[in-house]
């Protein structure tokens, strides 16, 4: 069974420009997390999507990130204009269904570097 | 929101020694707890997960234990061998995955 796929593994941009990541869960998986791991901490959720409804994105700075996931399928996370805070792995994660108890898949991330 | 706190933040251990990390969490509401295993550069990948109705459960080598009266949760590892090496992180769920800060772990052989 194919993994979660991500892209790009890694991006260099300057602040106040615009970056844009794309995911691509397990064939099947109805649920779509979004997570923000900065270095040395544990990954914070920044959006869930159930299909292609937003469960859940109280932590998703809405002034500067959008995320989208049009046909309930694939994903991608923008984050316009970035700041040197945004440094961080972007990884994308993807389970069978929305529960609590729904084992997550994480793929391998988007490293961020904001200069 | 929940809180996730995790001990120690680093851990050394000689090869074949036995490891422990320790959870807390705040929200009474969390009924699910996995723990996740994170190499350097790559993608956190479940390692074994318990969830509110069961005290231990383990596999192989690696045992978590689950104390609901006073919301804490541990990882064991017995005869540590060096691929354990990484950064392990707790987390606690009531419908939103909360993570720890992570240990780093290091089996010196």
């Amino acid at each position: 069974e194919a993994g979660v796929a991500q892209s790009p593994r890694y991006k260099i941009i300057e602040k106040r420009q615009s970056v844009a990541f794309w995911c691509n869960p397990i064939s099947g998986h109805a649920t779509l997390y979004w997570y923000q791991q900065i270095l040395g901490q544990g990954p914070k959720l920044l959006i869930q999507f159930q299909n292609n409804g937003v469960v859940d994105d109280s932590q998703l700075p809405k002034d500067r990130f959008s995320a989208e996931r049009l046909k309930g399928v694939d994903s991608t996370l923008k984050i316009q204009p970035a700041k040197l805070e945004d440094s961080a792995v972007y990884l994308c994660a993807s389970s069978l269904f929305v529960g609590e108890w729904e084992t997550q898949y994480f793929g391998p991330g988007t490293r961020l570097l904001v200069l | 929101g929940e809180n996730v706190e995790q001990h120690p933040s680093t851990l050394s251990v000689q090869e074949g020694d036995s490891a422990v990390i320790k959870c807390t969490y705040s929200d009474s509401a969390s009924n699910y707890f996995p723990w996740y295993k994170q190499e350097l550069g790559k993608r956190p990948q479940l390692i074994i997960d318990i969830r509110s109705n069961v005290g231990e459960k383990k596999d192989q080598r690696i045992a978590v234990t689950l104390n609901k009266t006073a919301k804490h949760f541990s990882l064991h590892i017995t005869e540590t061998q060096p691929e354990d090496s990484a950064v392990y992180f707790c987390a606690a769920s009531a419908g939103r995955l909360s993570f720890g800060a992570g240990t780093t772990v290091t089996v010196r052989a």
